[in-house]
């Protein structure tokens, strides 16, 4: 079955070091992972997607991810935390079976607290 | 253009009322989403339609659950007989259909059955 996994429910890190939330994938075939942001009581804020191409993946805020597929993650990335980027983080992998439309596979969530 | 806009954004109601949440799309996405988010997780596909066709719908979507998109535009989630279990944030979403396009949410309605 197909799944997303988020490993810490919370990750904490110090303003100006860089961090890291982790994801995990199953699927069968080739994955279109994505990440997005939720701050409190908003909606999902998109980030960055793989479909294909460079393993390396920029997106809005100075946000990156990394895809592996030996290792089946897709962690989330920045050089240079921010307190504002304090928020609950959600990788999501498309549904194999939708055919093309965004019907989305979601992890729980990983809290991100950024301390000054 | 605004994004994807839900209404209401809070709903609470007591058990066993009906209740409708509406949700605009970006205007030229013709694919549209609901998802539902309980505390603690993360969001649950629940229905998508492709212009007013309805082309998939989840097994959370029980009976008490109907959605609709009849001009291809809005759509709105109605829930019959509210129970406290349907407490949760209904996210409301949309997507152009070029290949490969994220999906953009609204704010959601968080809807509290008391």
């Amino acid at each position: 079955a197909q799944s997303v996994a988020q490993p810490e429910d919370q990750v904490n890190v110090a303003e100006g070091n860089p961090l890291t939330v982790k994801c995990t994938y199953s699927v069968s075939g080739n994955p279109y992972l994505f990440w997005y942001v939720q701050y409190p009581n908003r909606g999902l804020q998109f980030l960055l997607k793989y479909i294909t191409g460079d393993n390396l993946v920029k997106g809005s805020y100075g946000f990156e991810a990394e895809f592996n597929k030996s290792q089946t993650s897709f962690h989330l990335k920045k050089p240079s935390a921010l307190v504002s980027d304090s928020a609950l983080y959600f990788c999501a992998v498309r549904d194999e079976a939708s055919g093309g439309y965004n019907k989305l596979i979601f992890g729980a969530g990983t809290r991100l607290a950024v301390h000054p | 253009d605004t994004g994807v806009s839900q209404d209401p954004r809070h709903k609470i109601t007591k058990r066993g009322q009906n209740v409708t949440f509406r949700c605009d799309p970006i205007s030229e996405h013709n694919r549209l989403y609901w998802y539902r988010q309980t505390l603690g997780q993360g969001p649950e596909f629940l229905t998508y339609f492709q212009n007013e066709a309805q082309l998939e719908k989840s097994r959370l979507l029980s009976d008490r659950f109907s959605a609709e998109r009849p001009k291809g535009s809005f759509s709105t989630l109605e829930i019959q007989r509210t129970e406290q279990g349907d407490s949760a944030m209904y996210l409301c979403a949309s997507s152009s259909d070029r290949m490969n396009t994220e999906a953009f949410f609204g704010q959601g309605t968080r809807l509290t059955v008391v």
